[in-house]
């Protein structure tokens, strides 16, 4: 069973918009950790905002506030206006637990900023 | 530091032969981990490393790969008798312990096997 589930394929959003990009994930580790990674064409993956799972609040990092729903597992990603450089790959992933130190990503949404 | 480097950009090579490749880390990060991106997909955990140490494997690293961390400073993946299914973007990443703003990735190894 996927651990991370990113069911848009790609999305198209005019410029100044906000966009949300789902993401649900599956766990049964109390303990967790959600991440978003950016991949511009260029291929750097790069780090965007995180969420613990025992965070009582929402992640915000700039433009970029991960909305958290623990009791549904779902951790969207929500882009306030929108600018031509956020048109990029987006993957979400997950840690889990203490004893696990790796990251697990999903297939990713490919986001298209429009003019 | 600049960040993590990996080299070469871009490998091409023959289908039977050997690759190496090679990721140096930010320098205080203890922690490297080595993931593989085919087009279209997110990256696949291949194994990772604490110091020297390598901690985890992935069943997706077969007998023809080996990785190595010297030292616990740079990496090498070297992957043995390659075959088109190889192709692909070999990421590496470090961090340090297990950092909440999780990892700095390296821009990437693409390989083709032709």
């Amino acid at each position: 069973a996927q651990k991370i589930t990113q069911t848009q394929p790609g999305m198209f959003v005019q410029e100044k918009e906000a966009v949300t990009l789902d993401c649900t994930y599956d766990t049964s580790d109390p303990s967790y950790g959600l991440f978003w990674y950016k991949q511009p064409s260029s291929g750097e993956m790069i780090f965007l905002i995180y969420q613990g799972s025992y965070d009582q609040q929402n992640a915000t990092e700039g433009r970029y506030s991960l909305n958290f729903q623990k009791a549904r597992k779902s951790a969207n990603l929500v882009i306030s206006a929108s600018q031509l450089g956020d048109s990029a790959m987006y993957f979400c992933a997950m840690r889990e637990g203490p004893g696990d130190d790796k990251i697990i990503f999903g297939k990713g949404t490919r986001l298209h900023i429009l003019p | 530091d600049t960040g993590v480097s990996q080299d070469p950009r871009h490998k091409i090579t023959k289908r039977g032969q050997n690759v190496t490749f090679r990721c140096d880390p930010i320098s205080e990060h203890n922690r490297l981990y080595w993931y593989r991106q085919t087009l279209g997909q997110g990256p696949e955990f291949l194994t990772y490393f604490q110091n020297e140490a390598q901690l985890e494997k992935s069943r997706l690293l077969s007998d023809r790969f080996s990785a190595e961390r010297p030292k616990g400073s740079f990496s090498t993946l070297e992957i043995q008798r390659t075959e088109q299914g190889d192709s692909a973007m070999y990421l590496c990443a470090s961090s340090f312990t297990r950092d909440s703003s999780g990892y700095t990735f390296g821009s990437g190894t693409r390989l083709t096997v032709v």
